[in-house]
């Protein structure tokens, strides 16, 4: 059965670094993309950017660009989101979610169960 | 801010039939990329609902229905149920972002009056 177990809750103050992690099982984790996905209080999601664990090629999105920083480890099948400083406009919920392999319009098949995020001094 | 445009919300009642529109433009649905639907039950992770505009993954409902035309997308729920209620986002990719990075909508939250 394919899984993506996600870290739980995190409170942390403005300024302060952060790093969140999806553990993957029941699949080959290098053969699929994985994608971040932000959701903050009572708002839509939005596609963060993604990676592909076999090479560790990473694609952001123009909002995330230089916000955060999206990693794989093959070794431990597990891919992270990270912030050197958080800010207040940082508290979501935020979700890993692997995407399937068919072609340029590939679906999120599989979605973790969201971290949330809480930012607050 | 969303390049797909989706009604805030929609309501019906029991067994009715709703829609959700999904607009987009040629940079993204009119480019040829395919739609995904997502369901967000209160309180949980969303999951997938319909791929390639009009695929159901095993498991869901024959109630949910997509479809795709032009520059738009829609899902009509048919029948309409109580357990509906329910956020619902579509998906796709641009060609103004870089490969594998795709977009949603804003989101239709599904009212069950």
């Amino acid at each position: 059965e394919v899984q993506l177990a996600q870290s739980g809750a995190e409170v942390k103050k403005p300024g302060e670094s952060l790093k969140i992690s999806c553990k993957a099982s029941g699949y080959i984790f290098s053969n699929y993309w994985i994608g971040w996905v932000r959701q903050m209080p009572g708002k839509g999601l939005e596609w963060m950017g993604i990676i592909y664990p076999g090479d560790s090629d990473t694609r952001y999105s123009p909002s995330f660009q230089g916000q955060v920083t999206i990693s794989a480890d093959k070794s431990t099948g597990t891919a992270y989101l990270q912030w050197s400083s958080l800010r207040a406009s940082d508290t979501a919920i935020y979700y890993c979610a692997r995407r399937q392999n068919r072609g340029r319009s590939s679906e999120i098949d599989q979605w973790g169960q969201g971290t949330l995020v809480t930012v607050s001094s | 801010q969303s390049e797909l445009t989706q009604p805030p919300s929609v309501s019906g009642a029991p067994g009715q039939r709703v829609t959700i529109s999904c607009t987009g433009s040629s940079s993204n649905i009119g480019a040829g990329y395919d739609v995904n639907w997502y369901q967000q039950l209160p309180g949980r992770a969303p999951k997938l609902l319909i791929y390639d505009n009009n695929y159901r993954p095993s498991g869901v409902p024959v109630r949910f229905s997509g479809s795709k035309s032009g520059t738009a997308a829609s899902l009509v729920i048919t029948g309409l149920q109580a357990e509906d209620e329910a956020d619902y986002y579509c998906q796709s990719y641009d060609s103004n972002l870089s490969a594998f990075n795709g977009v949603f909508g804003s989101g239709t939250r599904v009212i069950v009056l």
